[in-house]
């Protein structure tokens, strides 16, 4: 699986866009890009998920730039609730195991 | 929505001791996977049960770790004579038959060994 490159940390002014940046270089044309975060004390859950297009569903969306090498998770409108560290993850279509790493670390202030 | 379930949520332990975790996961799910949690990093992939028939297992997986999926309902992760290093928070995750589907994770039994 292609390795992922993540800020360590963002801040977001709370009811802003947050725009978490995620570069994959060497990702392969089958190998999709997941969102998981994971709030302080709980399992990671997740948010999204694309190969190609940009996807959005009730949570986020998802830009992935045309020659795929890298991506951006946009919260719309953040909350207090959103604060938590967001993994970006490379999959191939027939993996199963998802290999994290150290995430965005997004702190949301009032 | 029952989600998926870990037993215990908090574990304390003396090294060398054995201890045992359970994982239940959603009912219709027929993959099941363990991941383990040290403090400040990602989750790391440990094992994957499709059914009962457990598929792959990392090297992170030593001879003192074990998993089961009898029945290929729900899963128990076993470590054997713990040592300190062992201290993390072990997640269990689950997903429907296919893909590339989303995982469901518990919220983890965080094991400490004193």
């Amino acid at each position: 699986d292609a390795k992922t490159t993540q800020p360590t940390s963002m801040d977001c002014a709370e009811g802003r866009a947050a725009n978490l940046p995620c570069n994959h270089s060497t990702i392969s044309g089958n190998e999709y890009v997941y969102w998981y975060r994971q709030i302080h004390s709980q399992g990671p859950q997740y948010i999204i998920h694309g190969l190609k297009n940009n996807e959005t569903n009730e949570m986020a969306s998802l830009i992935i730039t045309e020659d795929r090498k890298s991506s951006t998770l946009i919260l719309p409108h953040a909350t207090l609730r959103d604060t938590a560290v967001y993994y970006c993850i490379v999959r191939l279509g027939n993996t199963d195991k998802l290999i994290f790493g150290t995430g965005t670390r997004l702190q949301v202030f009032p | 929505d029952t989600g998926v379930s870990q037993n215990p949520r908090h574990k304390i332990t003396k090294r060398g001791q054995n201890v045992t975790f359970r994982c239940d996961p959603i009912s219709e799910h027929n993959r099941l996977y363990w991941y383990r949690q040290t403090l400040g990093q990602g989750p790391e992939f440990l094992t994957y049960f499709q059914n009962e028939a457990q598929l792959e297992k990392s090297r992170l997986l030593s001879d003192r770790f074990s998993a089961e999926r009898p029945k290929g309902s729900f899963s128990t992760l076993e470590i054997q004579r713990t040592e300190q290093g062992d201290s993390a928070m072990y997640l269990c995750a689950s997903s429907p038959r296919g893909g590339p589907y989303e995982q469901y994770f518990g919220p983890g039994t965080r094991l400490t060994v004193t």
